[in-house]
């Protein structure tokens, strides 16, 4: 049984560039979560992504988008990137009715 | 607004038994949560708490006090392994995000 995956494991960018980081939940779950970690904090949330939908949003501008696709997975895309935009990005999954979030592995992105 | 304050660091040697506090002030409450990561690698669920008392996982154990906002994880028998940053974390609501608090970094010496 896969747990949660991502890709790609490292990124480095250009300021202004855009990207896309992409998650698999892990068998089962439905409901997908983003947090940015920089280095030496703890995660912070984005958003939360359930039925297609985002559900819940954190403290994060609007150039922070996300989907959620039919099969549960879901992206994460940053546009006009920012040197502060420099974090792990984590993707975590856990059914809609509650319960433990499993983390994936992250991707580290740089922006230089 | 949320809040966690935890300690940055704590230091212990192999074989003892160590405890990490964890306060929090936040306009909702579901329970508590605690993450171990180890660097370069993903938050790993530890223990959840969304009622007052002791949880006990092996040698992990947490607690939780409501009235106090106030949590603590405690680690026992202290392995080279356990280095690591340990999180707590607030749940708001059912199935909703988590609100981390900064992390304390745990070093476990021979």
């Amino acid at each position: 049984d896969a747990g949660v995956t991502q890709s790609p494991t490292h990124l480095i960018k250009t300021r202004g560039q855009q990207v896309t980081l992409r998650c698999s939940p892990k068998s089962g779950h439905d409901t997908v979560s983003w947090y940015q970690q920089a280095l030496g904090q703890g995660p912070q949330f984005i958003f939360q992504y359930y039925e297609e939908e985002e559900r819940q949003r954190g403290n994060f501008p609007d150039r922070f988008s996300g989907h959620q696709f039919p099969n549960y997975s879901s992206e994460l895309n940053v546009n006009a990137l920012l040197l502060g935009d420099s974090a792990l990005y984590l993707c975590a999954s856990s059914f809609a009715r509650g319960g433990e979030q499993y983390f994936g592995p992250g991707t580290r992105l740089t922006v230089t | 607004g949320q809040s966690l304050e935890q300690p940055s660091e704590v230091t212990a040697v192999e074989g003892a038994i160590v405890q990490i506090n964890c306060t929090y002030q936040t306009s909702g409450f579901y329970g508590l949560s605690w993450y171990q990561q180890h660097d370069g690698g993903a938050p790993t669920f530890l223990s959840y708490n969304a009622l007052d008392g002791l949880e006990e996982t092996g040698r992990f154990s947490s607690f939780l006090s409501r009235s106090d906002s106030y949590g603590y994880l405690l680690l026992q028998e202290l392995q080279m392994k356990d280095s690591a940053s340990y999180f707590c974390a607030v749940h708001p609501g059912s199935a909703r995000q988590l609100t981390f608090g900064s992390g304390t970094q745990l070093t476990v010496l021979p």
